[in-house]
C-alpha cells in the first residue's frame, strides 16, 4: 500500500532563517506530488506540485522554492523566513492512472511557526 | 478563474439532528472532493464525486453531486459528536489537465456537534 511522510512534524524558526520540510512517498512510482500550505483559520492554498523528477510548477509567487530530486521525493524550502510563510504545510499525492488517480492524498503536515 | 464556496462556515448541531453543508463553484468541473480535517490534523479524504447525479454514503454523511447547478451537498444525519471536525470541498476545474490535480479548496465548514 501506498504511504506518505513528512518530517518535521513541528518546526519554529526565526525571521530570515532558512527552511527545508520534506515529503516522501512510498508504494508507488511517477507519483504527482503536490505542496499546499493551511494558514491559521483558512482554506488551503496549492503552492507548488510537480508531473516528474525536475519537473516543478509555482502557483503563487512567494519566498518559497520547491525541489523534486527523487521521483517519491518533493521538498520545500527558503533561503530566509518570514513571519508570513507560518502555517500548516501538506504534502499530497496522486497516481498517474486507474482509480489511484481520482484522490489526492494528504501527509501529516508540518507545522511551522516562524518569530 | 475558479472559486468554491462553502455554507455555513461554522455548523453548531445537537447530537440526533440532521443538516446540510453546501458547496457552490464558479465554472465547470470533472470532480469534486470532500474532505475531514480535525483539529490539528491532516486532511482525511471522505468521498470523491465524478460525474453528474453521484451520490456516495459513507456512515451518517452523504454526499452528492449536481454539475449543471455546480452544487454538492454534504448531508448529515442523526449527528454525533465524534463528527465534529472542519469539512471542506475541493475542486478540480476541468482545464486542469489530465497529469495533475490542481485543487481549488472551500474554506471549510467548522462542524461542531453538541451532546
Amino acid at each position: 500500500s501506498q504511504t506518505i511522510h513528512q518530517w518535521p512534524a513541528t518546526l519554529v524558526q526565526p525571521v530570515g532563517s532558512p527552511l527545508s520540510l520534506e515529503c516522501t512517498v512510498e508504494g508507488t512510482s511517477n507519483p504527482n506530488l503536490y505542496w499546499y500550505r493551511q494558514a491559521a483559520g483558512r482554506g488551503l492554498q496549492l503552492l507548488f506540485y510537480s508531473v516528474g523528477i525536475g519537473q516543478i510548477s509555482s502557483e503563487v509567487p512567494q519566498n518559497l522554492s520547491a525541489s523534486r530530486p527523487q521521483d517519491r521525493q518533493f521538498i520545500l524550502s527558503s533561503k530566509k523566513l518570514l513571519l508570513s510563510d507560518s502555517g500548516f504545510y501538506l504534502c499530497a499525492w496522486n497516481g498517474r492512472k486507474g482509480s489511484g488517480a481520482n484522490v489526492l492524498t494528504f501527509g501529516a503536515g508540518s507545522r511551522l511557526t516562524v518569530l | 478563474e475558479l472559486k468554491v464556496e462553502q455554507n455555513p462556515l461554522f455548523l453548531s448541531m445537537q447530537e440526533g439532528k440532521n443538516y446540510t453543508i453546501y458547496c457552490n463553484y464558479s465554472t465547470t468541473s470533472d470532480r469534486l472532493y470532500w474532505y475531514r480535517q480535525d483539529p490539528g490534523k491532516s486532511l482525511e479524504s471522505l468521498f470523491v464525486l465524478l460525474s453528474n447525479g453521484a451520490v456516495k454514503q459513507e456512515g451518517r454523511l452523504m454526499a452528492s453531486l449536481d454539475t449543471k447547478a455546480r452544487l454538492s451537498t454534504l448531508h448529515i444525519t442523526a449527528a454525533v459528536h465524534d463528527l465534529s471536525a472542519t469539512y471542506f470541498c475541493a475542486v478540480r476545474g476541468i482545464n486542469s489537465g489530465g497529469s495533475n490535480y490542481k485543487l481549488t479548496f472551500g474554506k471549510g465548514t467548522l462542524l461542531t456537534v453538541n451532546p
